[in-house]
């Protein structure tokens, strides 16, 4: 059963310091989502791609967040320098046109 | 901007029972609307997608119905058991894109 692999599943760290989430999406689909979930907000979408080009990265704050795709397999969404308002939990989905988004497990992000 | 409500924010029930789950929306231009469920601690599970032109999806105990010119949607699950119980988010699409914009969900207890 195909899945979407995000890495690692837990981040704790310290405010400042680089953090990089890593995302393998479905062999074959050619859409990738980065979505961002807190208590306060619900989900968020931060940035996605269609055939690795940026699409939307709007929701995403450009000054320390950025988001990459360096091949048909990897999907990295790093933030530089992080801060305690970054804690969340960070999704990676990815999919078809017209079909479905499948979601990773996700990123649990605490920023001390 | 598309705005999500979705009503009721949780939901307490016994086994067997027939059960609606709300979900209004303030922009009726959407390019589909997604169904997930979540799991404490999980990813989003895609339920039903519902294409702009369709007015309703089904799978399984699973009917969802989309009005759209009303701004409606509706989940409706037959029989609830114990595993259904989890969090149930609606995602439209903003606008013509596929970007998705999720309601804070409604949290069901279906209890034996």
């Amino acid at each position: 059963d195909a899945r979407v692999t995000q890495t690692p599943r837990h981040k704790v760290t310290e405010m400042g310091q680089e953090v990089t989430m890593r995302c393998q999406p479905i062999l074959g689909h050619n859409t990738v989502f980065w979505y961002r979930q807190t208590m306060m907000q619900g989900l968020e979408l931060l940035a996605y791609f269609r055939n690795r080009a940026p699409l939307d990265d709007s929701g995403m704050p450009k000054d320390r967040f950025s988001a990459e795709m360096p091949d048909a397999t990897l999907a990295t969404l790093k933030i530089q320098p992080s801060e305690p308002r970054d804690s969340a939990v960070y999704f990676c989905a990815s999919g078809l046109t017209v079909q479905p988004q499948h979601f990773g497990d996700g990123t649990r992000l605490s920023i001390l | 901007k598309q705005e999500v409500t979705q009503i009721p924010a949780a939901l307490s029930v016994p086994e067997g029972e027939n059960l609606v789950l709300n979900c209004s929306f303030t922009d009726s231009a959407i390019y589909n609307l997604q169904w997930f469920r979540q799991d404490p601690g999980k990813g989003l599970t895609s339920l039903l997608l519902i294409q702009s032109s369709q007015r309703e999806q089904t799978s399984g105990r699973l009917n969802a119905s989309l009005d759209k010119s009303s701004g409606r949607s509706t989940l409706y699950i037959a029989a609830s058991q114990p595993g259904d119980s989890a969090t149930y988010l609606c995602a439209p699409s903003q606008g013509g894109s596929e970007k998705l914009v999720f309601g804070k969900g409604t949290k069901l207890t279906v209890n034996p």
